[in-house]
């Protein structure tokens, strides 16, 4: 199986609120999860990742959450800001990241 | 990583036509690859540019639709040929990079935003 499941396809936060999204996979092969950032209009930028010998990576504002019995990994906004709006894409690879495989995406919007 | 380029960044296209995008690397890198995001949709794998030899198609891409050139290490070409409508996308270049110490990962480029009429 190679899907990654992502939920929910589209997200309305107020600002200071905390935004979630979440991502599932079957192939358990998958041991690199990065999380890509797109603003309308650019590419998808590259904005935390991580590997499933740890259970949570944190870079400021985001946090990745994974939980490798479940197969689940999930993305944390803290105090989300409307500069975070942008469509948000979970990914998973199992070999050096030279094949990935996207979720559908989720559009997050952050009121102001 | 790695600062990738694409021209053109967008264009609007004749049905029947062909568009030719170029993508642009600051740095030699190994791999390189094609994909196609329709609007509000994820991104699909077109196919993986090879170094001096043939690209690698995934499963519906075909390489008379989306011939490939990687004459080098830092550039590569995709052409859409004989455009329909539901080509209409954005059309993506990225390459493999160092995410850190031990880990590498795909880097994207800016897009070009196709339109077919």
């Amino acid at each position: 199986q190679q899907q990654v499941k992502q939920s929910p396809q589209s997200l309305i936060v107020q600002k200071g609120g905390i935004s979630i999204i979440n991502c599932a996979y079957e192939n358990t092969a998958f041991d690199y999860f990065p999380w890509y950032q797109q603003f309308p209009g650019k590419g998808p930028a590259l904005l935390i990742a991580i590997r499933p010998d740890v259970s949570e990576k944190k870079e400021g504002r985001f946090t990745i959450s994974f939980n490798k019995s479940a197969k689940q990994f999930s993305l944390h906004i803290m105090d989300s800001q409307p500069g975070d709006s942008a469509t948000y894409f979970c990914a998973a690879s199992s070999t050096s990241g030279s094949r990935l495989t996207f979720g559908e995406g989720t559009q997050l919007t952050v009121n102001p | 990583s790695a600062v990738i380029s694409q021209k053109p960044s967008r264009d609007i296209c004749q049905r029947g036509t062909s568009l030719t995008i170029q993508c642009q690397v600051d740095s030699q890198v190994t791999m390189m690859f094609w994909y196609r995001q329709q609007p509000g949709q994820s991104l699909t794998l077109i196919a993986t540019a090879n170094q001096g030899s043939e690209a690698t198609y995934e499963s519906g891409f075909v390489i008379d639709k989306f011939p490939i050139s990687r004459p080098n290490l830092t550039f590569s070409t995709l052409t859409v040929s004989n455009m329909s409508p539901e080509d209409s996308s954005i059309y993506l270049c990225s390459v493999l990079g160092l995410a850190d110490e031990v880990q590498e990962t795909q880097y994207f480029g800016p897009g070009t935003r196709l339109l077919v009429l």
